[in-house]
């Protein structure tokens, strides 16, 4: 069972590019996120998605866009990255109600130079 | 605003003792709270969960505690083994206004099994 799948595992971009981060999950779950962990400050939401066609703000949104056009796909886009998006980000889904755990891919390790 | 945080950043326990990592919150209104492991270079990995209508959850060789009176969320690990060694966190889970329902972590604890 794949679970959550990331691509890539890990990248070195220029600042000022841009790039797309993808993740999928075969599981059929309607909730998905994107989350950033770094040292010192943990793991925080950057963008969620309740459902297919919705998406909405976590806590740290700014310099990052998604998209959500299906039920498996919710890629996180980088418009023009700098260096204080140097980070490890994590995919992760679940079921959408009320308490239910999160799935996380292996993460996509961007660093950001 | 509010937050789940964590009291000992690293833990270090003999193989074989039991370890009890704990974790404070602040958001009274979180129903549900998860304990996840993560070993390095992986992504977080489900442990436990515990919704705050309960007070004490057990699964194998782990136990979670929940006392919403102080805030305060623990995770027990019986018989502690070389491969529990890893990174834990507690995440709480609310619905806010905003309809956005996911998952607030706290700093993380490094537990260290010495053999």
């Amino acid at each position: 069972t794949a679970g959550i799948t990331q691509a890539p595992t890990s990248q070195i971009l220029a600042a000022g590019r841009s790039m797309t981060l993808r993740c999928t999950q075969d599981m059929r779950h309607n909730a998905m996120y994107w989350y950033r962990q770094d040292l010192g400050l943990g793991i925080r939401l950057i963008h969620y998605s309740n459902t297919a066609g919705t998406t909405g703000k976590g806590e740290v949104p700014d310099g990052y866009s998604v998209s959500r056009a299906n039920t498996d796909d919710f890629p996180l886009t980088l418009a023009s990255a700098v260096p204080s998006q140097t980070s490890v980000y994590f995919c992760a889904s679940s079921e959408q109600g009320r308490g239910t755990e999160a799935f996380f891919g292996q993460g996509t390790r961007l660093t950001v130079v | 605003g509010e937050s789940v945080g964590l009291h000992l950043p690293t833990l270090s326990v003999q193989e074989g003792d039991n370890s009890i990592i704990n974790c404070a919150y602040s958001n009274s209104a979180s129903d549900y709270f998860i304990w996840y492991k993560q070993e390095s270079g992986k992504g977080p990995q489900f442990i436990i969960d515990i919704r705050s209508n309960m007070d004490k959850r057990q699964g194998q060789r782990v136990t979670v505690l929940l006392n919403k009176t102080v805030k305060h969320l623990s995770l027990q690990i019986a018989a502690t083994q070389p491969g529990d060694s890893a990174v834990y966190f507690c995440a709480e889970n609310i619905e806010e206004d905003t309809g956005r329902r996911a998952l607030t972590f706290g700093s993380g604890t490094r537990l260290q099994v010495q053999p």
